[in-house]
């Protein structure tokens, strides 16, 4: 796998606030999408994940979309709290069996009180 | 979901030295990766740790550079060999179960002076 880009975009919102974190994916053949948190000083901790069978997913607080024709995944937050403050990444396997995860660039969230 | 350990957390290493890093998951698991996070990036694949058997590497990653060990289900090591300050990095090791989920670390923060 390999990383996509070296630059991290950030993102602030105000808690209460719903947050969205994009990603564009770039293998088209790839049919697992998965969503991480990072906390600074802590490894990645999955969130959510969806299958290309899917265009919606949801879990508790956050929501992934999934948009095959442009390769496009975003992650909803709804009522962001202080605790969502942390980077996240979107990955995915390069083909469809393999679990080698190739991940985005990043999207750093910062919630403002 | 898998609780996974790694060892050291963190160390300060001089140019030239080399560290093995150790990873133990809670239990069996049917894959083992390494990952590396330079500062302030996103994760690269390093290799696929597999039982037995010598790693599957990464384009741009060797095992001269990084020897890695799996010697059963549950247990693995990446060295970092003859060190220069590029390797400063986060390193991450992660592991999938037989639910597909793929689980990390909490990472070893090596700097090379």
């Amino acid at each position: 796998g390999e990383s996509v880009g070296l630059h991290l975009p950030t993102l602030s919102v105000q808690e209460g606030d719903n947050s969205i974190i994009n990603c564009a994916y770039s293998n088209s053949a790839s049919d697992y999408f998965i969503w991480y948190k990072q906390e600074s000083g802590k490894g990645p901790q999955f969130i959510i994940d969806i299958r290309s069978n899917m265009d919606k997913r949801q879990g508790q607080r956050v929501t992934v979309l999934l948009n095959k024709t442009v390769k496009h995944l975003s992650l909803q937050i709804a009522a962001t709290q202080p605790g969502d403050s942390a980077v996240y990444f979107c990955a995915w396997p390069p083909s469809g069996s393999a679990r080698q995860l190739t991940f985005g660039s990043g999207t750093q969230l910062t919630v403002l009180p | 979901s898998a609780v996974i350990s790694q060892k050291p957390s963190r160390d300060i290493c001089q140019r030239g030295t080399s560290l093995t890093i150790q990873c133990q998951v809670d239990s069996q698991v049917t894959m083992m990766f390494w990952y590396r996070q330079q500062p302030g990036q996103s994760l690269t694949l390093i290799a696929t740790a597999n039982q037995g058997s010598e790693a599957t590497y990464e384009s741009g990653f060797v095992i001269d550079k990084f020897p890695i060990s799996r010697p059963n289900l549950t247990f693995s090591t990446l060295t970092v060999s003859n060190m220069s300050p590029e390797d400063s990095s986060i390193y991450l090791c992660s592991v999938v179960g037989y639910t597909d989920t793929q689980y990390f670390g909490p990472g070893t923060r090596l700097t090379v002076l």
